[in-house]
């Protein structure tokens, strides 16, 4: 069983609409991610939540984007008003500490 | 901002060959990872190195901590059909908050 499972594994949306993916890890955790990777190209950094808070967040993460833990479990990101270039796998991973990383299979984002 | 440089970029070999990829950076990191990512799939981690010069290995992996904590190696040895993929390297600096930073993957194709 995964330690992570992301929800869903492939979504479709037109561009303009709100999408939100979700991350459900199995154990409690500390830290949670979000990344992403464009087709073909390397795995880039989102955003970090530690606490219930954002710890950091990249450039990439601008307005559009938001996080939360709505539940004490559920980890989720937002992307408020989808454009093509948001198209992309979206990662969650988890770290008991700093160093564990694991990540999720991943949410195919598809914009049209 | 902090870049990885990872080559090869591709790599096409014969099954039991062994093979070596490796990652440099012009700034210091703490942290080294390695991953291996399958299509569809997120990022599983090989190996994680946490000192300068550290050599650790699981199975037939083989990884390095560059002395300099600036680069390091992954190899694979006696090459099997399964071990096609992406492999990428990451880098963690505690200065730069607790992100990872990754190089762009070097893709594995094995001939049987």
């Amino acid at each position: 069983e995964p330690e992570v499972t992301q929800t869903p594994s492939h979504q479709v949306t037109q561009m303009g609409q709100e999408v939100i993916l979700r991350c459900v890890p199995i154990s409690n955790h500390l830290y949670f991610y979000w990344y992403r990777q464009i087709l073909g190209q390397k795995v880039e950094f989102l955003v970090s939540f530690y606490n219930n808070e954002i710890s950091e967040k990249s450039e990439i993460f601008d307005d559009q984007f938001s996080v939360e833990r709505p539940d004490g479990s559920n980890f989720t990101l937002k992307i408020r008003s989808t454009k093509l270039e948001d198209s992309a796998m979206y990662f969650c991973a988890i770290g008991q500490d700093s160093y564990g990383y694991t990540f999720g299979s991943g949410t195919r984002l598809t914009v049209v | 901002g902090q870049q990885l440089n990872q080559s090869p970029q591709s790599m096409f070999i014969q099954e039991g060959e062994d093979v070596s990829m490796n990652c440099t950076s012009s700034s210091i990191f703490n942290t080294w990872l390695w991953y291996k990512q399958d299509p569809g799939e997120g990022p599983v981690l090989l190996i994680a190195l946490y000192k300068a010069g550290e050599l650790t290995s699981n199975g037939r992996l083989t990884a390095q901590f560059g002395i300099t904590r600036k680069d390091s190696f992954l190899n694979i040895s006696a090459s099997i059909p399964s071990d096609v993929g992406i492999y990428f390297c990451a880098g963690l600096d505690w200065e730069y908050g607790n992100k990872l930073v990754f190089g762009a993957g070097t893709i594995l194709r094995v001939k049987s």
